[in-house]
């Protein structure tokens, strides 16, 4: 089946610094899409991509939708102790096929 | 804002039980999906749903489960006979259209003794 890799697995930042994470795929995706999830709770939406070569901002959040349609990458500026989570990336392959195909996910850690 | 809620937010049972576990998803979405993450591992699709029939399942999605929307609001799994590898977090999820935005609740939390 399908899958996303997202790397790194884990990053250790200070707070303030920048962070920068990405989704590869071996098959084409038509839609991405960012989620943070905090533990013991659903995934939040941060940003949606629909057009490849889009690139979207939500505040200190950046996200671009590859070229290829096989990837993606969010970049998050001047990280601030809220940021810790884990961060998925999830695709949509096929208009009509409307599940979501999650990443492996990155887990952001900020040491104080 | 509106949001999609599940109850209850934790299940405990015993092997073999039935559970079903409720979700309300946005009102006026169309698609709806259920979505499960054992613990530590990625979300995995189990299904959609749409105009009152399953749109899409995923291998994990057998027999013993089943999914039903019983009134306008309530969209609902149940696991008939429940697995110790049942255990994990179950997220519903709702969109607009088929290729929207999937809006997550908050999961319910199920464990299997």
């Amino acid at each position: 089946g399908q899958q996303l890799n997202q790397s790194p697995q884990s990053m250790f930042i200070q707070e303030g610094e920048d962070v920068s994470m990405n989704c590869t795929s071996s098959s084409i995706f038509n839609t991405w899409l960012w989620y943070k999830q905090d533990p013991g709770e659903g995934p939040v939406l941060l940003i949606a991509l629909y057009k490849a070569g889009e690139l979207t901002s939500n505040g200190r959040l950046t996200a671009q939708f590859g070229i290829t349609r096989k990837d993606s990458f969010l970049n998050i500026s001047a990280s601030i102790p809220s940021d810790v989570g884990i961060y998925f990336c999830a695709g949509i392959s096929n208009f009509g096929n409307e599940k979501l195909t999650f990443g492996t996910g990155t887990r952001l850690t900020i040491i104080p | 804002e509106p949001e999609v809620t599940q109850t209850p937010s934790h299940q405990v049972t015993q092997m073999g039980q039935e559970v079903i576990l409720r979700c309300v998803p946005i009102s006026n979405h169309l698609y709806f999906y259920w979505y499960r993450q054992i613990l530590g591992q990625k979300v995995e699709f189990l299904v959609s749903f749409y105009n009152n029939e399953i749109s899409e399942k995923s291998e994990i999605f057998d027999d013993q489960f089943s999914v039903e929307r019983p009134d306008g609001s309530n969209f609902t799994l149940k696991i008939r006979s429940t697995k110790l590898e049942d255990s994990a977090m179950y997220f519903c999820a709702s969109s607009q259209g088929g290729t929207d935005t999937q809006y997550f609740g908050p999961g319910t939390r199920l464990t299997v003794l």
